[in-house]
């Protein structure tokens, strides 16, 4: 079945630096790649997605790009704020969004 | 708030009990999934719920079981709790089983068993 991997597990940045976490996934057959955000003690937010025929998405702040090639994916976080602080969780879907493999997670703390 | 309401929030059960969880689905969704979210891990999805009928399942024994009813809310049983079933159970609710519909998470209900 689908295995996802997620680098690193923590991560630290000052605020207004860039924040990098990568994924990689076993299965090519993987079609869509949410990335979820989940502040203590709280759910998972859905903060943007790709789908397989795309290779690079942006909202503001946040970029995902896609190597379908290479099975990974990448979540770009720029200008870093401390709400950006929190668990964040990539995961793939062989299924049409049926079920999701998510990542260990990655703690992303922003220093002021 | 997301529209999708789990119920309890906390639970407190003893090894060897049976639990029953349960999840309202956002208004217009006939879709719910469960997931298993242990401590400091990802969440691992138990099963999928599709108009009333299992959609699909992860690798969780039997024990674990779910219905889903007439309104798409649903249930998650668990029998013979064991101390690894402690974790928050996420409910997400959609609005169908493919990629064009989104994906709502639950607040969660946190189990502990002791």
């Amino acid at each position: 079945g689908e295995n996802v991997e997620q680098h690193p597990s923590t991560l630290s940045v000052q605020e207004g630096d860039s924040a990098v976490i990568k994924c990689t996934y076993s299965d090519s057959a993987s079609n869509y790649f949410p990335w979820y955000k989940q502040e203590l003690g709280k759910r998972p937010q859905l903060i943007i997605d790709i789908r397989s025929n795309v290779g690079e998405k942006k909202d503001q702040r946040i970029a995902v790009t896609l190597n379908k090639t290479a099975k990974h994916f990448s979540l770009h976080i720029t200008e870093t704020q401390p709400e950006d602080s929190a668990v964040y969780f990539c995961a793939a879907s062989t299924n049409y969004g049926q079920n999701f493999v998510f990542g260990p997670g990655t703690r992303l703390s922003v220093l002021p | 708030e997301t529209g999708v309401t789990q119920s309890p929030t906390h639970l407190i059960k003893t090894r060897g009990q049976q639990v029953t969880l349960r999840c309202s689905s956002q208004s217009g969704h006939n879709t719910v999934s469960w997931y298993q979210q242990a401590l400091g891990q990802g969440p691992q999805f138990i099963f999928q719920y599709y108009r009333e009928e299992e959609n699909g399942r992860g690798n969780f024994p039997p024990r674990f079981s779910g219905l889903q009813f007439p309104n798409y809310s649903s249930e998650l049983n668990v029998n013979a709790l064991e101390l690894d079933d402690s974790a928050l159970y996420l409910c997400a609710s959609s609005s169908g089983t493919g990629l064009s519909y989104g994906y709502t998470f639950g607040s969660g209900t946190r189990l502990t068993v002791v």
